[in-house]
């Protein structure tokens, strides 16, 4: 089976920089990815690792150490609009290519 | 464009009775996946279909139904049986097997309202 923990709710400030921190127990691992979700909508991809390390893009990076099974997703110059829910979800090894999803980080940006 | 629709935005059924939801996608994705999101649950599996003509039970099938007879449409049934249908239903559809992130593509939503 798989267990994901992360924070429920998180508040920053505009322009300043946030992590959100995502831990997993999983029996097989094939990869984690994040994902923005604003309310009432639906979640959008922002990034995936697989192996060790940090990937950039933009104004948001992913980090992940497998051997410690802990991810985090990390937001500069936030902006109103990084207001939402932030999805960490883990894929299970093998062939099935279903991610199982964390219960989400809502992030409060504000002025 | 290519994209996953899905339909009704909002949808407001009576108790005891069955509701279908629809899911279309034009991404050509072999797989997809229907989810449901409750406050503070995270999305939870219902059903996922890898190919046309199968499909299988997520975490919480119990209460729902599917079929899978096109490529492109994955409706889903709520029926009678499911307890606590209220909640906002998520259909989503990835590739499978192309060497790529195969990260998932989600539709807007439904949320069902059971009176």
């Amino acid at each position: 089976g798989q267990n994901i923990d992360q924070p429920t709710e998180m508040t920053a400030t505009e322009g300043a920089i946030v992590q959100i921190n995502c831990t997993y127990q999983t029996s097989g691992f094939n990869g984690l990815f994040w994902y923005q979700q604003h309310a009432g909508e639906a979640p959008t991809f922002l990034s995936y690792n697989v192996l060790d390390g940090l990937e950039e893009k933009g104004r948001f990076s992913s980090f992940l150490s497998r051997s410690k099974g802990y991810s985090y997703l990390l937001l500069k110059e936030l902006q109103m609009k990084d207001s939402a829910s932030y999805l960490c979800a883990v894929r299970r090894a093998g062939g099935s290519y279903i991610p199982t999803f964390g219960r989400g980080t809502s992030l409060i940006v504000h002025p | 464009d290519g994209g996953i629709t899905q339909s009704p935005k909002y949808l407001f059924r009576k108790e005891g009775q069955n509701v279908t939801l629809s899911c279309e996608q034009n991404l050509n994705h072999d797989a997809m996946y229907w989810y449901r999101q409750d406050p503070g649950q995270g999305l939870r599996l219902i059903y996922y279909s890898q190919i046309v003509n199968d499909f299988q039970k997520g975490d919480i099938a119990e209460g729902y139904s599917v079929s899978r007879e096109k490529k492109e449409s994955f409706p889903l049934t709520v029926t009678s049986a499911q307890k606590n249908p209220t909640a906002f239903y998520l259909c989503a559809s990835t590739n499978v097997g192309t060497g790529g992130i195969n990260e998932q593509f989600f539709g807007p939503g439904t949320r069902l309202t059971v009176l």
